[in-house]
């Protein structure tokens, strides 16, 4: 199956500070990208859908300000947690949609943000 | 609404036993795709199988196969001849096509498999 990769898979960061994680698509062009959030115990929660080109789509309740999407290239997506506090701690997951049928979501291995 | 319910939290199987994940869903689209995902204490998302709603044939996939019932919109997975290795979290989900193409996932099942 196709691979996507995150970058950091762990990072910790002091509170007030931002942190920038990294999503690429390795064998294929993804026009669509998703990022996730996982709580312990719990399922994925899209926070919003990164669109290559243009803004991200984010969820009911999601704060855009907060949580910076950008997708500049067809392989790369980053969201950057912006002035980090101990409740943004969590499990970021993104996912790759490569646009055939039926469309095909590849994950990435997931990134473990911890704030202090 | 579209929703995806997984009704058991958990589950325990043998090893070498069959074991049977339920998973019912609701969506007002007539052309969708179903998925079960495992996540294992990696917490890497795998896909395990998937079914295109149009096709009656249950798709299988080695040791997975799913009992896919349009009408009732039930979707389970059947897992035979368990390993341990299947261990995790398995959710199921579904897409629409050329809908928002966001997959709506269940809350998740976490399997046991017993040596």
């Amino acid at each position: 199956g196709a691979v996507v990769s995150q970058h950091p898979s762990w990072v910790i960061c002091k509170s007030g500070t931002s942190v920038k994680i990294e999503c690429r698509s390795l064998d294929f062009q993804a026009t669509t990208m998703f990022w996730y959030r996982q709580f312990p115990k719990q399922s994925l929660m899209l926070m919003a859908t990164s669109n290559e080109g243009s803004k991200a789509t984010y969820e009911q309740g999601v704060e855009k300000d907060k949580f910076l999407i950008n997708h500049a290239s067809l392989t790369l997506s980053t969201l950057t947690v912006t002035s980090a506090h101990p409740e943004d701690s969590s499990f970021y997951i993104c996912s790759a949609l490569r646009d055939r049928t039926p469309p095909e979501q590849y994950f990435g291995p997931g990134t473990r943000l911890t704030v202090t | 609404a579209q929703t995806v319910t997984q009704s058991q939290p958990e589950m325990s199987v043998q090893e070498a036993e069959t074991v049977t994940l339920s998973c019912t869903y609701d969506t007002s689209e007539s052309d969708y795709y179903l998925f079960w995902y495992k996540q294992p204490p990696s917490r890497q998302m795998i896909l395990v199988i998937r079914q295109e709603a149009y096709k009656q044939q249950n798709a299988t996939e080695n040791r997975f196969s799913v009992n896919f019932q349009k009408a009732a919109k039930s979707f389970s997975l059947k897992i035979s001849d368990s390993q341990l290795g299947d261990a995790a979290m398995y959710f199921c989900a579904f897409i629409t096509q050329g809908g928002s193409e966001k997959l709506v996932f269940g809350k998740g099942m976490k399997l046991t498999v017993n040596p």
